[in-house]
């Protein structure tokens, strides 16, 4: 059972373009979303992560959008640069679990100069 | 001077071998885990220790076995490789589960395993 599912799998963006990752949980329990970041060779890195208690959250070119109704939140990447080109992991965690992270099925960004 | 390292960051190895991959951290977090990255990409959880004692426990078949001699260190030993286990494997790390920080993990560089 993927309790959180990851769409799409791939995406192509120009340089300058917007990127939107979309994620989709199942257990109201979650209280807590992250996004990973992983270059190729690398290990999956922090990006930004949420709460359900806020609806956005910004760090720089990157947005985290969440809909606590539809138990769905997505990132969104402006200004998207060719050094953006790597994939995305949501994730989702809760206390009740231990915090223990639940990977979506990641998204592969290349960004086109 | 590098948070999570884990050695060897590629394995190349014969059906039926036992081999072993480390892991340490200098963070002093509380908490470790291993993860499997598929050819999919697909991440997915297999064990957890805190403070060196076993809280996560995924499906895995019982040839994987951890080991966590301290909470700065955790093994992956591995016995009679089959084919499927061929994928990379990530050492993460985290604060303990009670912690403000459990869910923020640092990741090493993984190790490829590829059985032949």
């Amino acid at each position: 059972q993927q309790q959180v599912k990851q769409s799409p799998q791939s995406l192509i963006v120009q340089k300058g373009g917007i990127s939107i990752i979309n994620c989709a949980y199942e257990n109201t329990a979650f209280d807590y979303f992250p996004w990973y970041q992983q270059f190729p060779g690398k290990g999956p890195a922090l990006l930004i992560a949420i709460r359900p208690d806020v609806s956005e959250k910004k760090e720089g070119r990157f947005t985290i959008s969440f809909n606590k109704s539809a138990k769905q939140f997505s990132l969104h990447i402006m200004d998207s640069q060719p050094g953006d080109s790597a994939t995305y992991f949501c994730a989702a965690s809760m206390k009740a679990a231990g915090n223990k992270l639940t990977f979506g099925g990641g998204t592969r960004v290349l960004v086109k100069p | 001077d590098t948070a999570v390292s884990q050695t060897p960051k590629y394995l190349v190895t014969q059906m039926g071998n036992d081999k072993s991959i480390k892991c340490e951290q200098n963070l002093g977090h509380d908490t470790m885990y291993w993860y499997k990255q598929d050819s999919k990409k697909f991440l997915k959880i297999m064990f957890s220790y805190n403070n060196k004692e076993l809280i996560i426990n995924e499906t895995v078949p019982n040839r994987f076995s951890p080991k966590s001699p301290d909470k700065a260190h955790l093994n992956l030993h591995i016995n009679s490789l089959e084919l499927g286990d061929s994928a990379v494997y990530f050492c993460a790390s985290s604060h303990g589960p009670l912690s403000s920080g459990a869910n923020v993990l640092t990741f090493g560089a993984g190790s490829r395993l590829t059985v032949l």
